[in-house]
C-alpha cells in the first residue's frame, strides 16, 4: 500500500539556523511529490512540487526540495529559518497510475526560537 | 480575492443532528475534494468530484455524503454526527487530477456536543 512517512513530528530550530524536513514514501513507481505548509487556522498552501526532470526543486520562499529516487525521499531544506516559518509542513504524494490519489504524511510541526 | 471559501469556519452540532458544510471556489477547477483532518494527523481524503463524477474513498463511512450542484459549489453532509466526527474539514480544488496543485480552503472546525 502507498504511504508517506514524515519521521519528525516536531522540530525546533533557532532563527537563522538551517533546516531539513524529511519525507519518505512507499510507492511502486515515481509519484508526483509535494510539500505543503499549514499555518494555524489556515488551509494548506503549496510550497514545492516535483513531477519530473531536475530532481532539485527551488521554492519561492528560499527553500528547496530534492527528490532521491533510490531513497524514495523528497526532503525539504532551508538554509536559514525565519520566525515566520513556524508552521506545520506536510509532504504529499500523488499516485501516477490508475486512479490518481493524494496521500499526505502526518506532518512535521516546526517551532522557531528567536 | 479568496479562491476556495468554506462556510462556516466553525460549526457546533449536537450528537446525531445532521450538519452540512459548504465549499465554494472561484477557480473554475474541475476537481473538488473533501478531507477530514484530526488533531496532529494527516488530512484524510473522504471523497472527491471530478466534474460531476463522484469518487468515494473505500474507508469513508456511509454517514458522510457529498453533493456538487454546480462547478463552484460542493457540500459535505454528515447525516448523524458522532463524537468521533469532530475534526477540521478541508475543502480543496485542483484543475484536473494527476499532477496538479491542490488549492485549499481555510477549513471548517466541527465540534460535536
Amino acid at each position: 500500500a502507498q504511504s508517506v512517512t514524515q519521521p519528525d513530528i516536531h522540530i525546533t530550530v533557532s532563527e537563522g539556523a538551517s533546516l531539513e524536513l524529511r519525507c519518505n514514501y512507499s510507492y511502486g513507481a515515481t509519484p508526483y511529490l509535494f510539500w505543503y505548509v499549514q499555518s494555524p487556522g489556515q488551509g494548506l498552501q503549496l510550497l514545492l512540487k516535483y513531477f519530473s526532470g531536475d530532481t532539485l526543486v527551488q521554492g519561492i520562499t528560499g527553500g528547496e526540495a530534492e527528490f532521491k529516487r533510490r531513497q524514495s525521499s523528497y526532503n525539504l531544506r532551508k538554509p536559514s529559518v525565519h520566525w515566520s516559518d513556524a508552521a506545520e509542513y506536510f509532504c504529499a504524494v500523488e499516485t501516477t497510475s490508475g486512479t490518481y490519489k493524494y496521500i499526505f504524511g502526518t506532518g512535521t510541526r516546526l517551532k522557531v526560537l528567536a | 480575492d479568496a479562491m476556495v471559501i468554506q462556510n462556516p469556519r466553525y460549526q457546533v452540532t449536537q450528537f446525531g443532528k445532521p450538519v452540512t458544510l459548504s465549499c465554494s471556489q472561484t477557480l473554475n477547477h474541475n476537481v473538488m475534494y473533501w478531507y477530514q483532518q484530526k488533531s496532529s494527523q494527516a488530512p484524510k481524503l473522504l471523497f472527491h468530484y471530478y466534474d460531476k463524477d463522484f469518487n468515494n474513498e473505500a474507508d469513508t463511512p456511509d454517514n458522510f455524503q457529498s453533493r456538487r450542484p454546480n462547478t463552484s459549489f460542493c457540500f459535505l453532509d454528515i447525516r448523524s454526527p458522532g463524537l468521533g466526527d469532530a475534526a477540521m474539514y478541508l475543502c480543496a480544488t485542483s484543475r484536473d487530477p494527476g499532477g496538479y496543485e491542490q488549492y485549499f480552503g481555510p477549513g471548517t472546525r466541527l465540534t460535536v456536543t
